[in-house]
């Protein structure tokens, strides 16, 4: 089955600075790729999401960026503010069935 | 996006006992799927609920522990059965995004807090 490595477990940034979290996937027939945010507390939120025949996603301050080749893909905040702090979540499907990274604490610095 | 509905949103169980939870949606749609989240950790599939069939179940989950019926497009029910302390966890039903069932798309609802004593 697909296996999810993500990377940081925790990231603290200062407000305004950008953040960075990372994943690998095993599975090269996976073409989905889901972005969750998860409040505490709350339920988890897609906030964005990249298919296989896309390598690169923006909305506002996020974007997603995959590499098919080298299967990672990445999540990228600028201009962070308080309310970004959550843990946010990778995942990877080929199917219907979403495997999920094991989460980054993100805290951002006022 | 479909409006998702988890009863409970919480509760406390003794252990031996069995907890059923409700997901309900306000449309019709094809994949429903319930997950487990345990404390601090990563969101776990269980299974797919199928609708007039058996449910799916991933490795490590089974229909004994984890029932779970599927009555229509809109409606599922997981059971967790007797239960032990190792099954305090939320749990969250999702539902792919308008019910096409060729999209990936997961939308979660609120999730059920199941404490076991």
């Amino acid at each position: 089955g697909e296996n999810v490595e993500q990377h940081p477990s925790t990231l603290s940034v200062q407000e305004g600075d950008s953040a960075v979290i990372k994943c690998t996937y095993s599975d090269s027939a996976s073409n989905y790729f889901p972005w969750y945010k998860q409040e505490l507390g709350k339920r988890p939120q897609l906030i964005i999401d990249i298919r296989s025949n896309v390598g690169e996603k923006k909305d506002q301050r996020i974007a997603v960026t995959l590499n098919k080749t080298a299967k990672h893909f990445s999540l990228h905040i600028t201009e962070t503010q308080p309310e970004d702090s959550a843990v946010y979540f990778c995942a990877a499907t080929n199917d219907y069935k979403l495997s999920f990274g094991a989460g980054t604490t993100v805290t951002v610095r006022a | 996006s479909a409006v998702i509905s988890q009863k409970p949103s919480r509760d406390i169980c003794q252990r031996g006992t069995s907890l059923t939870i409700q997901c309900q949606v306000d449309s019709q749609v094809t994949m429903m799927f319930w997950y487990r989240q345990q404390p601090g950790q990563s969101l776990t599939l269980i299974a797919t609920a199928n609708q007039g069939s058996e449910a799916t179940y991933e490795s490590g989950f089974v229909i004994d522990k984890f029932p779970i019926s599927r009555p229509n497009l809109t409606f599922s029910t997981l059971t967790v059965s007797n239960m032990s302390p190792e099954d305090s966890s939320i749990y969250l039903c999702s539902v792919d995004f308008l019910g096409l069932g060729t999209q990936e798309t997961q939308y979660f609802g609120p999730g059920t807090r199941l404490l076991v004593l």
